[in-house]
């Protein structure tokens, strides 16, 4: 089965700053999905950034990019100008590109505080 | 387009009660998923469908049952309802020809007290 670990419980950053939130996984499957999930205080799942696993160019979304190691099984998330509104928690998530079900193994979240 | 949405949203339960959790999506998914967030765990999987009338396990299945009878809802009950089950459910939806991104609810807060 498929894991992700966010190693880090908590961060927090300056406005304006940029931040970086780590994600590790481990598969045996050479094709998959990951995604970048933040919850903030409203608790609504928005979707922050996707990579597959066959596309060596990371994954860009106006202030967030991914740095995306495939050997490393490494999938961090960058945020870049921080705004007060990223303040939210951050979840790492992993799908199969296989089966037929697209379920989605998340990590435990950081929770990321920006401050003024 | 309400997208999925979540009934109740919050609900406080005595130990031993039972309760059905609907959710309703209108974007004509086939996949549909129940989790649960609890504090420090990340969202963890209950059950899932793939399609109108099926179902099936995910990670944290025990005193859960669902129930796919129409392909717009997804009904997950709690017959006996216990403290470890206080939690915040999320429904979401998906389908292959959309790509990639589960849609989510807005979450159900429960308490069993």
């Amino acid at each position: 089965a498929q894991t992700v670990t966010q190693s880090q419980p908590e961060m927090s950053v300056q406005e304006a700053e940029t931040v970086t939130l780590s994600c590790t996984y481990d598969t045996s499957e050479s094709d998959y999905y990951l995604f970048w999930y933040k919850q903030p205080p409203s608790r609504q799942m928005i979707l922050v950034i996707r990579q597959e696993a066959y596309k060596q160019q990371n994954a860009t979304e106006n202030r967030f990019s991914v740095n995306f190691q495939k050997a490393a099984k490494s999938f961090s998330l960058k945020i870049s100008d921080s705004q007060l509104g990223d303040a939210a928690m951050y979840f790492c998530a992993y799908r199969s590109a296989g089966g037929s079900n697209y379920k989605l193994t998340f990590g435990k979240g950081t929770l990321l505080t920006v401050n003024p | 387009n309400a997208g999925v949405t979540q009934t109740p949203k919050f609900r406080v339960l005595k130990t031993g009660q039972s309760m059905t959790l609907l959710c309703a999506q209108d974007m004509n998914h086939e996949y549909m998923y129940w989790y649960r967030q609890d504090p420090g765990m990340g969202l963890r999987l209950i059950h899932y469908s793939v399609g109108e009338g099926t179902t099936a396990k995910g990670e944290v299945p025990d005193g859960y049952n669902v129930s796919r009878l129409k392909k717009q809802n997804f009904l997950l009950g709690l017959e006996s309802a216990a403290p470890s089950q206080t939690s915040v459910y999320f429904c979401a939806s998906t389908d292959p020809g959309q790509g990639y991104e589960q849609y989510f609810g807005p979450g159900t807060r429960l308490t069993v007290t």
